[in-house]
């Protein structure tokens, strides 16, 4: 399958600082990217959709001031996460679509620790 | 509420049985996917399986949809301890230039050697 890095993998901060996590597309050139949340033992909730050259699209009750996302080429997309605060702690997984038949290919997730 | 509902939510069984696990939804799609991830790891792509098949193999892999009932099944033929890990379903839906995944809430699978 695709490859899709992230980076960092793990990041551990403190209150109010920004965390930016980066997402590579490493072997296709992805229009549309990706960004899910996950909390320890459930599922993936998706937070935004990433077009590249344009506004991220944000799901409902996910802050577009507080998960700020840029998608400048067909190869990264990054979310930075501004003024993080403990609650904001959880599993960052981005992905990529491949538009053939629309498979997502994911990235290893990024675990963000706000102290 | 989320498009895919996995069932059973946890499921315990022998190495070399095989693994059930299904997945139903409550709108209409176009392609379904099911991923495997292991413990505070990422998603592993297993197969997608679009609107208009009823069958997919993929190794001891087979996934099967039922557009009529709204469901999908994943069989794991086999099973090794390396299986273990949470299974999800995902429902893709395209339109009006936007594509959205959804996942269920997965199938924590134990296989005991």
């Amino acid at each position: 399958g695709a490859v899709v890095s992230q980076h960092p993998s793990r990041v551990i901060c403190k209150s109010g600082t920004s965390v930016k996590i980066e997402c590579r597309s490493l072997d296709f050139q992805a229009t549309t990217m990706f960004w899910y949340r996950q909390f320890p033992k459930q599922s993936l909730m998706l937070m935004a959709t990433s077009n590249e050259g344009s506004k991220a699209t944000y799901e409902q009750g996910v802050e577009k001031d507080k998960f700020l996302i840029n998608h400048a080429s067909l190869t990264l997309s990054t979310l930075t996460v501004t003024s993080a605060h403990p609650e904001d702690s959880s599993f960052y997984i981005c992905s990529s679509l491949r538009g053939t038949y629309n498979e997502q290919f994911f990235g290893p997730g990024t675990r963000l620790t706000v102290l | 509420s989320q498009q895919g509902e996995e069932d059973p939510q946890a499921l315990s069984i022998q190495e070399g049985e095989n693994a059930t696990m299904n997945c139903s939804y409550k709108t209409s799609i176009n392609n379904l996917q099911w991923y495997r991830q292991n413990s505070g790891r990422g998603l592993v792509h297993l197969i997608l399986i679009r609107s208009n098949e009823r069958e997919k193999h993929s190794g001891r892999l087979r996934v099967t949809l039922d557009t009529s009932k709204k469901s999908s099944s994943l069989l794991i033929t086999a099973s090794r301890a390396a299986d273990t890990a949470s299974y999800f379903c995902a429902t893709g839906i395209s339109g009006a230039g936007s594509y959205q995944l959804t996942f269920g809430k997965g199938t924590k699978l134990s296989v005991i050697p």
